[in-house]
């Protein structure tokens, strides 16, 4: 089983529609979250962290389920511009060792 | 300017031959991070390092080699001992091993 596992994607929607995104962790030690946005052969840049009470970003919401070990990022009124691969990652007992997801592929079309 | 430079953008290898890819962040940041990237794939860790003249491997560090003799530097060097180079390398620090990191643009690898 993988240490951190997302839905395989990729996600097509229509330009204003909300989508959804899941993410599962196998460590119950882990203890920061992120979730990390990567353009087509660009870098990694950061979305927003997650918290343990959910927390919003404009658009974007992330929550966290430490009972279930399970992660989530809800886009609303997508954007063409949020056409991206999103990487679900995990800190495990803060050693500083980023677990990443294989990522997910939103496609928002006109 | 702040931010973590990566160089060079593009490198061609040649069987037998070891490569250095370049990474300077001049952000103050203690640790330091070397990852790669597959297509289709998440990133894997290489080597880190949370303070000058100490490193650790990460999950994948056969065929590599780093140093940090500088807090601003991190250079990793991809030996002929690794046989299937070919990748998209990226650098990322962070301010401390707890803290977010951010990454440079990244260097990609492709054996000749």
């Amino acid at each position: 089983r993988k240490e951190v596992e997302q839905d395989p994607g990729p996600f097509n929607v229509p330009e204003g529609a909300t989508v959804a995104f899941n993410c599962t962790y196998s460590n119950s030690a882990s203890q920061s979250f992120f979730w990390y946005r990567q353009d087509c052969r660009k870098e990694p840049k950061l979305l927003m962290s997650v918290y343990s009470s959910g927390n919003e970003d404009g658009r974007f919401t992330a929550q966290l389920n430490r009972a279930s070990q399970y992660i989530s990022l809800l886009i609303r009124d997508s954007k063409l511009s949020d056409s991206a691969t999103y990487l679900c990652v995990v800190n495990t007992l803060n050693t500083g060792k980023l677990i990443f997801g294989q990522g997910t592929t939103l496609q928002v079309k006109p | 300017d702040g931010g973590i430079t990566q160089s060079p953008k593009y490198l061609f290898r040649k069987e037998g031959q070891n490569v250095t890819l370049s990474c300077e962040q001049n952000l103050n940041h203690d640790a330091m991070y070397w990852y790669r990237q597959d297509p289709g794939q998440g990133l894997r860790l290489i080597y880190y390092s949370h303070i000058v003249n100490d490193f650790q491997k990460g999950d994948i560090a056969e065929g590599y080699s780093v140093s940090r003799e500088k807090k601003e530097s991190f250079p990793l060097t991809v030996t002929s001992a690794q046989k299937n180079p070919t990748a998209f390398y990226l650098c990322a620090s962070s301010p401390s091993r707890q803290g977010t990191q951010y990454f440079g643009p990244g260097t990609r690898l492709l054996v000749l």
